[in-house]
């Protein structure tokens, strides 16, 4: 069954720094990896998918990098603002039921200005 | 293009009536998906649809009905509320093929006494 692990569960940083997010999953066959934000009490916005295939994405001051073979990907912001202020989630693709998204607990983001 | 709609955004019901959440696309896919978002265990599927007719369940499914008639509508059916339905509810719907990037829906803030 497939794990998704998300650290840190809340990180607090000031404007301006660049941070990493860290998502762990413990099953490698997956399709591909998503990552969301969600702000409170609203839907989950898709931020970047990483194909299976692929190693990195980027849109933005946004980059996600994906490495399989050790079940981790990392979504790195940089120079962040207060509008990123945010949960933000990963969420696996694959396994026995396709289309099926396990998603981690999330990250909880604060950037003060 | 509206994207994924739910209606309605917030419901209160009591034990044992019955409700339906309505969720809608206008992209043309055929993925589409509940999921429920609960503090402390993130967001589960309960259940999800590959085409018109054709639905599956997914990791929490007992009390949820679903029934897919065409390719823009997934209604999810309560048929006798519990408080332990209590919860947020989202839909989510993707192309089958193409990288399948997931979209979701504003959600449902459904409250059952």
């Amino acid at each position: 069954k497939q794990e998704v692990t998300q650290i840190p569960a809340a990180l607090s940083v000031p404007e301006g720094e660049n941070l990493v997010l860290n998502c762990s999953f413990t099953d490698s066959a997956i399709y591909n990896l998503q990552w969301f934000r969600q702000d409170p009490g609203k839907g989950l916005t898709s931020l970047l998918l990483i194909q299976s295939s692929q190693r990195e994405q980027t849109s933005g001051r946004l980059n996600a990098s994906l490495d399989k073979s050790s079940g981790r990907s990392t979504l790195y912001i940089a120079a962040s603002q207060p509008g990123d202020s945010a949960t933000y989630l990963c969420a696996a693709h694959g396994g026995t039921s396709y289309g099926k998204l396990t998603f981690g607990q999330g990250t909880i983001l604060t950037v003060h200005p | 293009n509206a994207g994924v709609t739910q209606t309605p955004k917030f419901q209160v019901l009591k034990t044992g009536q019955s409700m339906t959440l309505q969720c809608a696309q206008d992209m043309n896919h055929e993925y589409m998906s509940w999921y429920r978002q609960d503090p402390g265990m993130g967001l589960r599927l309960i259940h999800y649809s590959v085409g018109a007719g054709i639905t599956d369940q997914g990791e929490v499914p007992n009390g949820y009905n679903v029934s897919r008639s065409t390719t823009e509508d997934f209604p999810l059916r309560l048929l006798s509320a519990a408080p332990s339905q209590t919860s947020v509810y989202f839909c989510a719907s993707s192309y089958l093929a193409g990288g399948n990037e997931q979209f979701f829906g504003p959600g449902t803030r459904l409250t059952v006494l």
